[in-house]
C-alpha cells in the first residue's frame, strides 16, 4: 500500500521552515526520503530505521515515529535550492525489496 | 566514474513493438531496480534483482521482461508495447537490501 505524503504541495519564502510528513497504514521497517528537481532524477537524502531515530542532513533532518507509522521531514531556513519534489520511500518487515513511494510533496521556495 | 547510466535517454515507438531499455551500474551493487514515473502515481516499482540471475517482480511487472545475467547491467524489455507505457523509467542500485538506491537519469519512453 502506497504511503500518504501531506501536504501535496507547499510554498514557502527563502528562509522559512517547512515540515513534510509520510503516513504508512502497515508496519514500517525503514523509511527512505528523496528528492527530485524537474526533469531529473531523484537524489537520496537519508534513510531512517525504525526505532524512533533522527537523522540530520545540514538544514534537513527526519524523524520516525513507529508507533504512529510515521516520517516526518524537517527542512529548516529552506534555501532556493531546496526547490524540487520530495518522496518518501518505505519498506515493510515481511515485504519484498524495493521501495513503494509516495505520490510526492511540490515544494517551491520563493526569493 | 559513470555511476549508473540508462539508454537511450528518449525513445519513440509504436504499438506492439519490442523496445528495451539498458540500465549499466559501476558500483557492484548487488540489487538492481527498474521503477515507472506517472504523474498522479509517483514512482511505481517494476522489477529487481537481488543478484546475476536473481529476479523478481515489484508492484506493476505485467507487460515486462527483464534478466541480468551479469551483475552491472540489468535491461528491461517491453515484449509488445502498448500506450499505457508510455512513462519515464528508472533505473536504480543499491548495495544492500535494505540500503539507500542511487538512481539513473531516466528514460522517457513514448508509445504511439
Amino acid at each position: 500500500q502506497q504511503p500518504v505524503q501531506s501536504p501535496q504541495a507547499v510554498i514557502l519564502r527563502e528562509g522559512e521552515d517547512a515540515v513534510i510528513n509520510c503516513s504508512s497504514s502497515k508496519a514500517l521497517y525503514s523509511v527512505h526520503w528523496y528528492r527530485q528537481k524537474h526533469g531529473e532524477a531523484p537524489v537520496f537524502l537519508m534513510i531512517l530505521l525504525k526505532g524512533g531515530e533522527q537523522k540530520g542532513h545540514e538544514k534537513i533532518s527526519a524523524s520516525f515515529n513507529e508507533k504512529k507509522q510515521q516520517s516526518s521531514l524537517y527542512l529548516t531556513a529552506s534555501q532556493l535550492s531546496y526547490s524540487g519534489t520530495y518522496f518518501c520511500g518505505t519498506e515493510w518487515g515481511g515485504g519484498a525489496d524495493g521501495l513503494t513511494f509516495g505520490k510526492g510533496t511540490h515544494l517551491i521556495i520563493q526569493p | 566514474d559513470a555511476g549508473i547510466t540508462q539508454s537511450p535517454r528518449y525513445k519513440i515507438t509504436e504499438t506492439g513493438r519490442q523496445v528495451t531499455l539498458m540500465c549499466h551500474q559501476t558500483w557492484s551493487h548487488s540489487y538492481m531496480f527498474w521503477y515507472r514515473q506517472d504523474l498522479g502515481h509517483g514512482l511505481r516499482l517494476i522489477y529487481y534483482s537481488a543478484a546475476a540471475d536473481i529476479t523478481d517482480k515489484g508492484e506493476v511487472p505485467d507487460g515486462y521482461v527483464v534478466s541480468r545475467s551479469k551483475t552491472e547491467n540489468f535491461p528491461l524489455t517491453l515484449e509488445s508495447a502498448t500506450r499505457s507505457q508510455t512513462s519515464v523509467y528508472f533505473c536504480a542500485s543499491s548495495g544492500g537490501r535494505r540500503g539507500s538506491q542511487y538512481f539513473g537519469p531516466g528514460t522517457r519512453l513514448l508509445v504511439l
